[in-house]
């Protein structure tokens, strides 16, 4: 069964630190891994999709990568703002389709 | 519509009730997904329909959980005979479900259920 890890459960900055938020997983059969952002009381949105066959992914001051062999992604956000505060999941794709989370990363950024 | 719906957004039933959640995926997306987020745990899957196919029940955690999708899009979770272990938050999700790598699975609001 797949394992999802997230590293660390929260986090703390000031506005304008970078922000590296960690993932792991267990079974490096995987077709896709997915950054989340879920706010409180809402659903989640999609952030990043890296497939399995990239090394990494860009979406403006968001940066993901992915390390399928050893089983690692890191999300990093640049110059984080207080907007960014949220929980951030991460979500490897199984063969099936089948997403399997992480617990995720409750980030505060302090203005 | 633009994104994902879910109906109703909050749920308070008591145990022993039987309870429907409905989700109303993104128009043209074939492949549609149940999960559940419970207070403190991380999001577990329960069902998986793709077009015409028989869904993939794997994931539901007990018998008394099921689901269906008429006409391959709107689809219903029906909880029997709730606990108050089923309180947590289901979400739904869909995707266009053509087969290929690199699809993103995009979420609804969810329904939080609370089982006195």
């Amino acid at each position: 069964k797949q394992e999802v890890t997230q590293i660390p459960a929260a986090l703390s900055v000031p506005e304008g630190e970078n922000l590296v938020l960690n993932c792991s997983f267990t079974d490096s059969a995987i077709y896709n891994l997915q950054w989340f952002r879920q706010d409180p009381g809402k659903g989640l949105t999609s952030l990043l999709l890296i497939q399995s066959s990239q090394r990494e992914q860009t979406s403006g001051r968001l940066n993901a990568s992915l390390d399928k062999s050893s089983g690692r992604s890191t999300l990093y956000i640049a110059a984080s703002q207080p907007g960014d505060s949220a929980t951030y999941l991460c979500a490897v794709i199984a063969p099936d389709y089948k997403l399997s989370f992480g617990a995720g990363t409750t980030v505060t950024v302090r203005a | 519509g633009a994104g994902v719906s879910q109906s109703p957004s909050n749920k308070v039933t008591e145990k022993g009730k039987d309870v429907e959640l409905r989700c109303d995926p993104i128009s043209g997306h074939t492949a549609l997904y149940w999960y559940r987020q419970s207070l403190g745990q991380g999001l577990e899957f329960l069902i998986y329909f793709q077009g015409n196919s028989a869904p993939d029940k794997s994931g539901l955690p007990s018998d008394r959980f099921s689901a269906e999708r008429t006409g391959g899009s709107v689809s219903t979770l029906t909880i029997q005979r709730t606990q108050q272990e089923d309180s947590a938050v289901y979400l739904c999700a869909s995707s266009l479900g053509l087969g290929r790598l690199g699809e993103t699975q995009y979420f609804g609001p969810g329904t939080r259920l609370l089982v006195l």
